[in-house]
């Protein structure tokens, strides 16, 4: 059973700062780690989905990095905004199904 | 082509009822996934399809629970003989698998199961 874990678990930061969150997933039989963001009553939308060791992406204040070696992820905002407000789910897409972690949820404060 | 569309979007029934979810993917994707949310948790995995194929089903899952996938299109997901459990979220996603794409899911908007 792969066992995708995300910390922390909630997060409450004042708009304008900065922060990260972490997904740490086992490095075997790795085939992809895919980030989303979820809304309050809205569908999942993906941000990234990597697959090779040191990728970094990015996507205007979001940015993530991949250890495939060591197992984790690193999802960063940078000068966070009311509206990133949402759960931040990541996944482990192996050869067969897409494994969730708990997510993070994050509430900026204006 | 208007994305994953899930139906219906609620549904409210009484303990020991049978519940069908249906979910309609993105046409030209191959795979089909079905997950479970409940309050605080992330989407739990259920099973999934590639085309028709129903490729894997959660050891997790009771023998209540039933998905197809009729002609690699849409799918839908009965639960038999409800219990109070089993009220959730339940998801729908679809991706692309094959050379040249991510993977990502597109998720419908999610069935919402309360079981009285």
């Amino acid at each position: 059973i792969l066992n995708v874990e995300q910390s922390p678990q909630s997060l409450h930061v004042q708009e304008g700062d900065s922060t990260n969150f972490t997904c740490s997933f086992p490095s075997s039989n790795f085939y992809a780690l895919h980030w989303y963001r979820w809304e309050t009553a809205k569908s999942p939308e993906a941000l990234f989905v990597m697959t090779l060791n040191g990728d970094e992406k990015k996507k205007g204040r979001i940015s993530a990095t991949l250890n495939t070696k060591e197992g984790y992820s690193y999802l960063y905002i940078k000068g966070s905004q009311p509206e990133d407000s949402a759960t931040y789910l990541c996944a482990l897409g192996g050869y067969q199904k897409v494994t969730f972690g708990t997510g993070t949820k994050l509430q900026v404060i204006p | 082509d208007t994305g994953v569309s899930q139906n219906p979007r609620h549904k409210i029934t009484k303990r020991g009822q049978n519940v069908t979810f249906r979910c309609d993917p993105i046409s030209e994707h191959n795979r089909l996934y079905w997950y479970r949310q409940t309050l605080g948790q992330g989407p739990e995995f259920l099973t999934y399809f590639q085309n028709e194929a129903q490729l894997e089903k959660s050891r997790l899952l009771s023998d209540r629970f039933s998905a197809e996938r009729p002609k690699g299109s849409f799918s839908t997901l009965e639960i038999q003989r409800t219990e109070q459990g089993d009220s959730a979220m339940y998801l729908c996603a679809s991706s692309l698998r094959g050379q040249g794409s991510t993977g990502e899911l597109f998720f419908g908007e999610g069935s919402r199961l309360t079981v009285l």
